[in-house]
């Protein structure tokens, strides 16, 4: 099994700041199969990345991913309002079963 | 436009059942791996089981072989999972997810659409 640990558990930023997320995995994660996911209160989780760099549909330019092997990381690259939730990343490789992180809380400083 | 509805969840005594199931809408059933995804109260996502699009190939997280069984219902557009000797440890709000296109399960096992869930309780 692929374990991923996501890190920071918590990260405090202001409106406007820039958020780096990191997503590790314990063995390489084969043809960069991880996605990034953003889940609200109350809501279900909402595709953001895959392929580790690919936007989804309607997802804002200011989401990016990037890395390959063990090692990958989502940028917030200047937070709104509405962007203040949590995140999970997800691998999807050969190797069952599917895994995802344990995630990142992005809270209103 | 894609729905995914899930329906099904409710409490439970521990050692007993639960069937949940989705209604889909919106998009080519048949065309999809499909997929159920659990969260803990207050805690993250697990994957728990998916299903390719005949229903040929089934596979489940170790923590529910044996117990849970997930089935579909192309016909009706309907994926189930069927949940028993549930311990308290399977409390959760259980997601219905749309998977991949692929034909193998070497393929792109990442969820684009996600019901509302519905959640199962297990306790005495």
């Amino acid at each position: 099994e692929i374990v991923l640990t996501q890190s920071p558990g918590t990260l405090s930023l202001s409106p406007g700041e820039r958020a780096t997320l990191s997503c590790r995995a314990s063995q390489s994660v084969s043809s960069s199969y991880l996605a990034w996911y953003q889940q609200k209160p109350g809501q279900a989780p909402r595709l953001l990345i895959y392929g580790a760099s690919s936007r989804a549909t309607g997802i804002p330019d200011r989401f990016s991913g990037s890395g390959s092997g063990t090692d990958f990381t989502l940028t917030i690259s200047r937070l709104e309002p509405e962007d203040f939730a949590v995140y999970y990343c997800q691998q999807y490789g050969s190797s069952r079963p599917l895994t995802f992180g344990g995630g990142t809380k992005v809270e209103i400083k | 436009e894609v729905q995914l509805v899930e329906s099904g969840g409710g409490l439970v005594q521990p050692g007993g059942s639960l069937r949940l199931s989705c209604a889909a809408s919106g998009f080519t059933f048949t065309s999809y791996w499909m997929s159920w995804v659990r969260q803990a109260p207050g805690k993250g996502l697990e994957w728990v089981a998916n299903i390719k699009q005949d229903g040929s190939e089934k596979y489940y997280v170790d923590s529910v072989k044996g117990r849970f069984t997930i089935s579909r219902d192309n016909a009706k557009n309907s994926l189930y999972l069927q949940m028993n000797s549930l311990r308290a440890e399977d409390t959760a709000v259980y997601y219905c997810a749309r998977d991949t296109l692929s034909s193998t399960w070497y393929g792109s096992h990442y969820f684009d659409y996600w019901g509302q869930g519905t959640l199962v309780t297990v306790s005495s």
